[in-house]
């Protein structure tokens, strides 16, 4: 069935290092996949998201990459800060239906 | 511009009860789709309405039904709650089923 693997389910950095999340989802069929953050006590809040036909995309500080044969894709937060820190979930999706992750449990320690 | 709402906030109900969740989408968006997130877990998809019709439905049980309504509003009905069933229920609006999805607060559903 339909599944998506996220690593690691928690991560500790220094402030101003980067952080990397990667996902793994098994529908070849998807071709949406967003990132979410969720803060204790709020809503998953939608960070950056990216489709199959882009490979690369990127705001400010925030990355997401894509690898269709591999059925990959990353997360990378450059220059973190303590407001970085928080869960953070993938998710694929085909048709609108979305699949999500476990979670990362990010850290930015000042 | 108001975001997607739930009502109500907190919810404590009995086994065997049934409940309904209520869900406002944001201005704009006419899709609602229902997800069910367990503590320390992401969250699972329920099912999504579009036009007033349950256009897709994830692996939950019958006693998971819902509805939409003409102003897109949408409602979450349990039947039967079991104490599995208790977690966070979040809906999420998007502008069309292929878009990106908002979430709402959430509801947190204690079944005691």
């Amino acid at each position: 069935g339909e599944n998506v693997e996220q690593h690691p389910s928690t991560l500790s950095v220094q402030e101003g290092d980067s952080a990397v999340i990667k996902c793994t989802y098994s529908d070849s069929a998807s071709n949406y996949f967003p990132w979410y953050k969720q803060e204790l006590g709020k809503r998953p809040q939608l960070i950056i998201d990216i489709r199959s036909n882009v490979g690369e995309k990127k705001d400010q500080r925030i990355a997401v990459t894509l690898n269709k044969t591999a059925k990959h894709f990353s997360l990378h937060i450059t220059e973190t800060q303590p407001e970085d820190s928080a869960v953070y979930f993938c998710a694929a999706s085909k048709g609108g239906k979305l699949i999500f992750g476990q979670g990362t449990e990010l850290s930015v320690k000042p | 511009d108001a975001g997607v709402t739930q009502s109500p906030t907190h919810l404590i109900k009995t086994r065997g009860q049934q409940v309904t969740l209520r869900c406002s989408p944001k201005s704009g968006h006419d899709t609602v789709s229902w997800y069910q997130q367990a503590l320390g877990q992401g969250p699972q998809f329920i099912f999504q309405y579009y036009e007033e019709e349950e256009r897709q439905r994830g692996n939950f049980p019958d006693r998971f039904s819902g509805h939409q309504f003409p102003n897109y509003s949408s409602e979450l009905n349990v039947n039967a709650l079991l104490l599995g069933d208790s977690a966070l229920y979040l809906c999420a609006s998007s502008r069309g089923v292929l878009y990106e999805q908002y979430f709402g607060p959430g509801t947190r559903l204690t079944v005691t």
